[in-house]
């Protein structure tokens, strides 16, 4: 069957510190990979969304960044965080030969930036 | 980009009474999708109901599609307190583009 898994699932960091969120999916190849953000209380914004290895699309300009280095691995990263970049991050996949654009969601990871 | 808009924010009933949320979105689909978000969890996928649909059926769920509104309804018959959560409509999607979510709506539901 077909599984995500995100870790770590809670994270504190100090301003100006990296960051790097991992996601990997299993059970399904070549998927279509996202970072969502969800700040408290509000919806999810679209990061970052990847339909191949090597192959990102960037939504909001940010100090984030990500990478896709293995058809199932999708990871996520900052050089210096903001204060702004608190937070819940989502990682999720769709199936490529899946025309409808479910997804499939990890179950977060939640980032404090002090 | 199009993007629902859930309505109302927030909702609170009993249990036993029905739940109704609504979407609005902005530009044609091809299809809608409700998600629902348990607190401090992932998404789970409900329901998708595709733009030649008018209504869609899954257990206590009814989804309802009015393409000429751009409009969605989410209907949760007969509430139970495990039904407390946060629910999403996206649109977009398919052949590698993203899901835009609303803002969700809160249900709370009171035994």
């Amino acid at each position: 069957s077909q599984t995500i898994h995100q870790w770590p699932a809670t994270l504190v960091q100090p301003v100006g510190s990296p960051l790097s969120l991992e996601c990997t999916v299993e059970g399904t190849s070549n998927p279509n990979l996202y970072w969502y953000r969800q700040a408290a209380g509000r919806g999810l914004q679209l990061l970052f969304y990847s339909v191949g290895i090597g192959q990102i699309s960037s939504e909001v300009p940010q100090n984030l960044s990500a990478s896709r280095p293995q058809d199932r691995q999708f990871i996520l990263s900052s050089k210096k965080l903001l204060l702004s970049d608190s937070g819940f991050y989502l990682c999720a996949f769709s199936t490529s030969g899946m025309n409808t654009g479910e997804l499939f969601f990890g179950e977060g990871s939640r980032l404090t930036v002090l | 980009s199009q993007q629902g808009e859930e309505d109302p924010q927030a909702l609170s009933i009993q249990e036993g009474e029905n739940a109704t949320m609504n979407c609005s979105y902005k530009t044609s689909i091809n299809n809608l999708q409700w998600y629902r978000q348990n607190s401090g969890r992932g998404l789970v996928h409900l329901i998708l109901i595709r733009s030649n649909e008018r209504e869609k059926h899954s257990g206590r769920l009814r989804v309802t599609l009015d393409t000429s509104k751009k409009s969605s309804s989410l209907l949760i018959t007969a509430s139970r307190a495990a039904d407390t959560a946060s629910y999403f409509c996206a649109t977009g999607g398919g052949g590698g583009t993203a899901l835009i979510f609303g803002k969700g709506t809160t249900l709370s539901v009171s035994s």
